[in-house]
């Protein structure tokens, strides 16, 4: 069955980097997109990015441009959500999360890691 | 970007209530519309996408309407499991944008 696992929490001091990851089995990692979203304290959900999966490229929503990468290794069947230039705003739960066929789909999320708290603070 | 908005924010309901969650797009965005239900230290959960497709397992008192702009989801007799929070989500382009939730609780 497919199943996102998704790496331990972190704890961060402002303007660091973390890395936080995602690894799939039970399909084929690049058949299908990942998108990562996540949660602040309080506040709603939000889409960050995602890696398709026809042709590994990436969209990343504006308010991380320039501060996100997300990758891929396929030799672990694992996506990676690099943010640099934490800010306690980082505080968050992070999710990784499986979009759908065909292209229309890839923001339709059935399957979902378990989410991973980053918490920035000095 | 294209803003959701849901409303009411939050809902206070019984056990075998109706309810209704609106939600409502800046601009049209055809039936690319998912519901999702979230509930406090877990993943979020796809209860409807396609405005209106339920997803394999979810109970038939869920159901979801609407297209263009304007978007709903009802749940017809509301059972424990039904708290939760409810987001709504468009996929009509990026960047996905979600409504800010309604948080249904216990009356």
């Amino acid at each position: 069955q497919v199943q996102l696992v998704q790496s331990g929490g972190e704890v961060k001091k402002p303007g660091a980097s973390v890395r936080v990851s995602c690894r799939a089995s039970g399909y084929t990692l690049i058949h299908y997109p990942i998108s990562w979203v996540r949660q602040a304290p309080g506040q709603g959900l939000e889409w960050m990015g995602f890696i398709r999966d026809y042709n590994g490229n990436t969209d990343y929503a504006q308010n991380f441009q320039g501060r996100v990468t997300i990758t891929t290794d396929t030799s672990t069947s694992t996506v990676h959500l690099d943010l640099r230039s934490l800010t306690s705003d980082d505080t968050a739960v992070y999710y990784c999360a499986r979009g759908g066929i065909p292209p229309r789909y890839s923001g339709t999320w059935q399957f979902w890691g378990q989410g991973t708290l980053v918490t920035v603070s000095s | 970007d294209i803003q959701m908005t849901q409303s009411p924010s939050s809902l206070s309901a019984s056990l075998g209530d109706r309810v209704t969650i609106t939600c409502r797009a800046s601009q049209t965005i055809s039936n690319y519309l998912n519901w999702y239900q979230h509930k406090p230290g877990k993943a979020p959960h796809l209860v409807i996408d396609t405005a209106s497709t339920l997803q394999s397992g979810v109970p038939s008192r869920f159901s979801g309407s609407g297209s263009g702009t304007e978007f709903s989801l009802t749940i017809s007799s509301l059972q424990p499991e039904d708290f939760a929070t409810y987001y709504c989500q468009q996929t009509y382009t990026i960047p996905y944008t979600f409504g800010q939730g309604t948080k249904l609780e216990i009356k």
